[in-house]
């Protein structure tokens, strides 16, 4: 399995700013996944990022309140805009490879106060 | 309906006994079911997935696979109070995308 990181492992954030999460993977995949983990529920995807193209949004997801770079095949960031209590959150990436079941990163814990 | 279906729990079983745990899915074309562990407050750590009708068994764990069914199910043998956790089922389906779908996860709690 892919060795993965992610920066920040937490953080308290006020209401209204903004916070861009790492996902740091250390060999080269063709997408990646970002989850959300709301408290005591299960995990939802956000969307899909690739390399050289716009990511792909889940329905009830979009671009201006999350925005992703993929710049390269082994880094991608996701920020969370504008964050509101309700954001508060545990967040994922997942690199994907056809070869390779998924696996995650060990997750951003999000409070937004 | 859900997609992806799971007894929310908690199931609680004594120390050493046999933990089942269920899954149903809707899209028959899925193609991977997985299951994962997560214990409060870390990432979810796969541990067994399975592509083929039948059973699948790795260590204390088997997963049995029933496409006709659509249904998926986690035997863990030999409980121990390590296993207590949340189990969270989930499948990628068959738009070939790679997302997983998953299931709200059942709670285990293992008791000595």
């Amino acid at each position: 399995s892919a060795v993965i990181s992610q920066k920040p492992s937490r953080d308290i954030c006020q209401r209204g700013t903004s916070l861009t999460i790492q996902c740091q993977v250390d060999s080269q995949v063709t997408m990646m996944f970002w989850y959300r983990q709301q408290p005591g529920q299960s995990l939802t995807l956000i969307a899909t990022a690739n390399q050289g193209s716009e990511a792909t949004y889940e329905s009830g997801f979009v671009i201006d309140k999350f925005p992703i770079s993929r710049p390269n095949l082994t880094f991608s960031t996701l920020t969370v805009s504008n964050m509101s209590p309700e954001d508060s959150s545990i967040y994922l990436c997942s690199p994907y490879r056809e070869t390779d079941t998924q696996y995650f990163g060990p997750g951003t814990r999000l409070t937004v106060l | 309906q859900k997609e992806v279906e799971q007894n929310s729990g908690p199931l609680s079983v004594p120390e050493g006994a046999i933990a089942s745990l269920n899954c149903t899915y809707s899209d028959r074309g899925s193609q991977s079911f997985f299951w994962y562990r997560q214990y409060s407050g870390k990432s979810p750590e796969l541990i067994m997935f399975i592509y083929s009708n039948g059973d699948k068994e790795d260590g204390r764990f088997t997963a049995q696979l029933n496409k006709a069914s659509q249904y998926v199910s986690l035997l863990i043998r030999d409980s121990q109070p390590s296993d207590s956790a949340t189990y969270l089922c989930a499948v990628k389906g068959s738009s070939n995308t790679g997302k997983l779908i998953f299931g709200q996860g059942t709670t285990l709690q293992v008791k000595p």
